[in-house]
């Protein structure tokens, strides 16, 4: 597609509930990130994957947060027993390639969850 | 890991005025500088990027200065429009090839 795609844009669930975000990434690139963001905050690294690996998941907050990627393109995160401290926009975004000053990493325009 | 620091978290200018935001950053080994911007409710959106073989770069009314020796990097934007107003983040690439943002700059261009 023309840009990183993010499904759904809005999510509203209640507490202990288990969810799913996906992205889509632009075709060809094979970094994939993703952000999670707070009202008034930077975006806050969660993983990355280079291809279909979890090159770096060290910002994933805890275990309730998993990521996959399985055929190196649409990329899920998956959000067990949610809490309200999760709620947040998590921004997904890509990049032609990983690796130090490699380039842009274009975002989609963010799935919002709401923890009730 | 990096830690980037960004001032001032918010920013008012006169229509017409110079705006400047300042980021430092920790790792040394940081090489690639992108600005974004983002306007409410919308995706982050790069308008300019440095790299650490160069100290300025300027794109229309958009510069960014870069001075590794102390860490630190700045956007300058000249002659601001209204539609500049937004929140404007520094970000770096470190070692572990995250890319770190700074907290954010609201940035509010009165007419």
């Amino acid at each position: 597609g023309a840009g990183v795609s993010q499904t759904p844009s809005n999510k509203v669930t209640e507490k202990g509930k288990y969810v799913e975000l996906r992205c889509d990434p632009i075709s060809g690139h094979t970094a994939l990130y993703w952000y999670r963001q707070s009202l008034g905050q930077g975006p806050e690294f969660l993983i990355y994957f280079q291809g279909t690996g979890a090159a770096d998941d060290s910002g994933l907050p805890n275990d309730r947060f998993f990521a996959v990627r399985p055929e190196g393109s649409v990329s899920t995160l998956k959000i067990q027993r949610t809490e309200r401290g999760d709620s947040a926009v998590y921004l997904c975004a890509s990049s032609l390639s990983s690796g130090m000053g490699s380039g842009e990493l274009f975002f989609g325009e963010g799935s919002r969850l709401t923890v009730l | 890991g990096e830690n980037v620091e960004q001032h001032p978290s918010t920013l008012s200018v006169q229509e017409g005025d110079s705006a400047v935001i300042k980021c430092t950053y920790s790792d040394s080994a940081s090489n690639y500088f992108p600005w974004y911007k983002q306007e409410l409710g919308k995706r982050p959106q790069l308008i300019i990027d440095i790299r650490s073989n160069v100290g300025e770069k300027k794109d229309q009314r958009i510069a960014v200065t870069l001075n590794k020796t102390a860490k630190h990097f700045s956007l300058h934007i000249t002659e601001t429009q209204p539609e500049d107003s937004a929140v404007y983040f520094c970000a770096a690439i470190g070692s572990n090839y995250k890319l770190t943002f700074g907290k954010g700059t609201l940035l509010t261009v009165n007419p």
